[in-house]
């Protein structure tokens, strides 16, 4: 079974950091690009950032660039989101979520979801 | 960045009503698009996916159409299992956009 488990989220004081963690399972991870993509308190969602299966190619929304960055390691199986310079706006339950396409390149397809993990950003 | 403009935003249904959300692309998209289904404090769920494809597990009386930059979704039947929030989603570039939402409640 496909799993994703985020970790890492909690209580930061803003312009401080945090990294997320994501811990997949029941899949090739390498295979597969993975994203971050965050839904404000009441809010809609918002995507944040997606790494090609490889690590070799990342991509940003506007919003997050030049403060997030995000990386991957295949041998432990883990994505990961180092966010810096954090804003009261970046207050979110942040979500992995698993490409659908299986060669590793960036699609955008969705298909698999993690819990998420709440980030709050607050002095 | 390409704008994804749901409507309605709230929609209040009985069982068993034919349901539809419509979705529209500030550009033209293809059939680059998802759908999704979230209930409250749940993740999303992948419903539809390139427009029209059903993902596997997804109950039929979940259809996707449209193409280039209008879009639906269509419930034939709600069932009580379907109150949720819906979102449609862009992947016809790098940057990915979703829709504001659909609430679908109990009428």
């Amino acid at each position: 079974e496909v799993q994703l488990l985020e970790s890492g989220g909690g209580l930061v004081q803003p312009g401080g950091s945090l990294r997320l963690s994501c811990a997949a399972s029941g899949f090739t991870f390498s295979s597969y690009a993975m994203s971050w993509v965050r839904q404000a308190p009441g809010k809609g969602l918002e995507w944040v950032s997606a790494i090609s299966g490889s690590g070799g190619s990342t991509y940003y929304a506007d919003s997050v660039k030049g403060r997030f960055t995000i990386s991957r390691d295949n041998s432990k199986n883990t994505l990961y989101l180092q966010m810096n310079s954090l804003r009261a706006e970046d207050t979110a339950v942040y979500y992995c979520a698993k490409d659908s396409s299986k060669d590793g390149i960036w699609f955008g397809e969705l298909g698999v979801w993690g819990q998420g993990t709440t980030v709050t950003v607050s002095s | 960045d390409i704008q994804m403009t749901q409507s309605p935003s709230t929609l209040s249904a009985s069982v068993g009503d034919r349901v539809t959300i419509t979705c529209r692309a500030s550009q033209s998209i293809s059939s680059w698009l998802a759908w999704y289904q979230q209930k409250p404090g749940k993740a999303p769920k992948l419903l539809i996916y390139k427009a029209s494809s059903l993902e596997s597990g997804v109950p039929s009386r979940f259809s996707g159409s449209g193409s280039g930059t209008e879009f639906t979704l269509t419930i034939s039947s709600l069932q009580p299992d379907d109150f949720a929030t819906y979102y449609c989603q862009q992947y016809n570039s790098y940057s990915l956009t979703f829709g504001g939402g659909t609430k679908v409640e109990i009428k």
